[in-house]
């Protein structure tokens, strides 16, 4: 069973740039998850899609969007790129909606951002 | 506002036992889970918690007190394979996951 993908693994920006970063979650997972990571920080949550539908979303501005597709590969997209925003952008994808420890996270290698 | 605690580092040595300690405070609580993460990859899922007690899967076990807000992960044996972050989360009344900022742990021969 293949894992969580994500691509690009790397990416190099200039300021005022945008980026699309993608991922396919696990087959037959239906939610997925977009997490910031940086150095000293927790996991920051961003937002998190079920069948399509934005359900939550975290304290980021609005120059940070998702969406998902009918089969459930996500994108996130960063407009207006700060030297801030590097960072590495985790994806993870969950079978249900209520995670328990028969329903977990599982997470993909990351997407990390450079912005110069 | 809501808050997770780890050490930011502890230093062990192989063979040894150690403890990561997690505190939290948050808004309700609808489990705990613990993750690994090595430098570069994917953080991977070791335990959960939702009631009080110890939680135990072979070399790893992971404690819960709610009523203290506190949980701990218990690493027996230690390997040098072990070096890596450790994270923490806890999720809260609506069930969003609220994560620590990580332990890295180091782990010496």
């Amino acid at each position: 069973k293949a894992g969580v993908t994500q691509t690009p693994r790397y990416l190099i920006k200039t300021r005022g740039q945008q980026v699309t970063l993608s991922c396919s979650p696990i087959s037959g997972h239906r939610s997925v998850s977009w997490y910031q990571q940086t150095p000293g920080q927790g996991l920051q949550f961003l937002f998190e899609y079920f069948s399509e539908t934005q359900r939550n979303k975290g304290n980021f501005p609005g120059r940070f969007s998702g969406r998902q597709f009918s089969n459930s590969r996500s994108e996130m997209n960063v407009s207006t790129l700060e030297l801030g925003d590097s960072a590495l952008y985790l994806c993870a994808s969950s079978a249900g909606q209520v995670l328990s420890g028969a329903n977990v996270l599982t997470f993909g290698a990351g997407s990390r951002l450079t912005v110069l | 506002g809501q808050n997770i605690d780890q050490p930011t580092e502890m230093t062990a040595t192989e063979g040894a036992i150690v403890q990561i300690n997690c505190t939290y405070q948050t808004s309700g609580f609808n489990g705990l889970f613990w993750y690994q993460q090595n430098a570069g990859e994917a953080p991977t899922f070791l335990s959960y918690n939702v009631l009080d007690g110890l939680e135990e899967k072979g070399r790893f076990s992971s404690f819960l007190s709610r009523s203290k807000g506190y949980s701990y992960l218990l690493l027996k044996e230690l390997q040098m394979k072990d070096s890596a972050s450790y994270l923490c989360a806890v999720m809260d009344s609506n069930y969003q996951l609220i994560w620590g900022a990580g332990t890295k742990l180091i782990i010496k021969p």
